[in-house]
């Protein structure tokens, strides 16, 4: 069974442009969560859908947002960048029958 | 405000010996923890969980105790290998059935010959 693919997986933008990043989960998972990853801070939960709606959002401004498509699949767009949202972006996925959660390589995103 | 703590950020054990991995939350509501273990360019990947149930899971040589009184976990790695070395960390939810995660910032573990 494929694993969960995040494309792209590097990525260079400038302040103020927009980005979205993609996440495809594993077959059969309806849930897909995204988390920041950034020095010293650990993972930061960003939001979480099932079945195409939002069911958690973490503590992140406006510009972060995402949405799930029906075949499971997720975007991540943000806009407005700053210099301090250069981070690994992971994707993960699951069943949501327990709380085991798969995770994509990420997205390495660097704002110059 | 920093939920779940892992207030080493590196370990280094010699082959052969025990790792001990430690962890601290803050919320009383968590009912369910994980420990997730990461290489470099990779995603994590999920270790071993326990629910607040219990007070001890084990899974081979990986063993992960739980202390609700204390707010305390910590996985134990025994023996430790060269390929445990990784960066580790825990996880904490606080209702089952929800993806939310609340990670603890890791810690580096190196495991030498």
């Amino acid at each position: 069974k494929a694993g969960v693919t995040q494309t792209p997986r590097y990525l260079i933008k400038t302040r103020g442009q927009q980005v979205t990043l993609s996440c495809s989960p594993i077959s059969g998972h309806r849930s897909v969560s995204w988390y920041q990853q950034t020095p010293g801070q650990g993972l930061q939960f960003l939001f979480e859908y099932f079945s195409e709606t939002q069911r958690n959002k973490g503590n992140f401004p406006g510009r972060f947002s995402g949405r799930q498509f029906s075949n499971s699949r997720s975007e991540m767009n943000v806009s407005t960048l700053e210099l301090g949202d250069s981070a690994l972006y992971l994707c993960a996925s699951s069943t949501r029958q327990d709380n085991e959660q798969f995770f994509g390589p990420g997205t390495r995103l660097t704002v110059l | 405000d920093q939920q779940v703590k892992q207030n080493s950020p590196s370990l280094s054990v010699q082959e052969g010996r025990i790792s001990i991995l430690n962890c601290d939350y803050t919320n009383s509501m968590f009912d369910y923890f994980l420990w997730y273990k990461k290489y470099p360019a990779e995603g994590p990947t999920f270790l071993i969980s326990i629910s607040s149930i219990k007070d001890k899971n084990e899974d081979g040589r990986f063993t992960v105790f739980l202390n609700k009184s204390a707010k305390h976990l910590s996985l134990h790695i025994v023996p430790s290998q060269p390929g445990d070395s990784a960066v580790y960390f825990c996880a904490a939810s606080g209702v089952r059935n929800t993806d939310k995660l609340i990670f603890g910032t890791g810690t580096r573990l190196q495991v030498f010959p």
